[in-house]
């Protein structure tokens, strides 16, 4: 099976721009969640997606949002970007046991100028 | 709420030597815990996880992790270490109030030394 996927795998943008991030999961997997991760904040969960709803979300501001699409495939978009929005953003799938593993992605660095 | 804590930043432990990754969580309920690895600029790889069953837990690259109920712990442990173990290592919960939701430790960095 082919693991999860992350496009673009770097990107830079500048302050006040808008990015939009796709994700997609590993076959068969419904559950997508986002991360970002930083040196000083570390693993920071932003939102999960199952079955194209929003199951769980994290305390970030609504500049962060997100979707998952019929195919599971699920992209975030972060608007009016901040410095401090440089990071890496990992993408995780998994099935819908609750005991199942979370399968990440290369991540996505985000540098914003 | 559930939490999770790795009490060490770095680990610092020469080849050959058996490695330790201290983690300690609390949640309400049966936890589901796991460990990850990240090696540099890539996504976190899967190592173990505990669910159900015998506490000690065998994971890949000859990592395991054993689970204490009373002490609410998960060390993962490594016999003899490997230069290449050197990585970023995170402990993850699963239970409690948040189901499907991960909480993850701060993570902790382990150099091995030749």
């Amino acid at each position: 099976k082919a693991g999860v996927t992350q496009t673009p795998r770097y990107l830079i943008k500048t302050r006040g721009q808008q990015v939009t991030l796709s994700c997609s999961p590993i076959s068969g997997h419904r559950s997508v969640s986002w991360y970002q991760q930083t040196p000083g904040q570390g693993l920071q969960f932003l939102f999960e997606y199952f079955s194209e709803t929003q199951r769980n979300k994290g305390n970030f501001p609504g500049r962060f949002s997100g979707r998952q699409f019929s195919n599971s495939r699920s992209e975030m978009n972060v608007s009016t970007l901040e410095l401090g929005d440089s990071a890496l953003y990992l993408c995780a799938s998994s099935t819908t046991d609750d005991t199942d593993t979370q399968y990440f992605g290369p991540g996505t660095r985000l540098t914003v100028l | 709420a559930q939490s999770v804590a790795q009490p060490e930043d770095q680990v610092n432990v020469a080849e050959g030597n058996p490695l330790t990754v201290k983690c300690t969580y609390s949640v309400s309920g049966n936890p589901y815990l796991f460990w990850y690895v990240q090696y540099p600029n890539r996504g976190l790889q899967f190592l173990l996880k505990y669910i159900t069953g015998d506490n000690l837990v065998k994971g890949s690259y000859g990592f395991e992790a054993e689970f204490n109920k009373s002490q609410t712990s998960f060390h993962l442990k490594k016999p003899s270490a490997l230069v290449s173990d050197s990585a970023l290592y995170f402990c993850a919960v699963r239970g409690g109030h948040s189901w499907g939701k991960f909480q993850f430790g701060a993570g902790t960095q382990v150099v091995v030394t030749p």
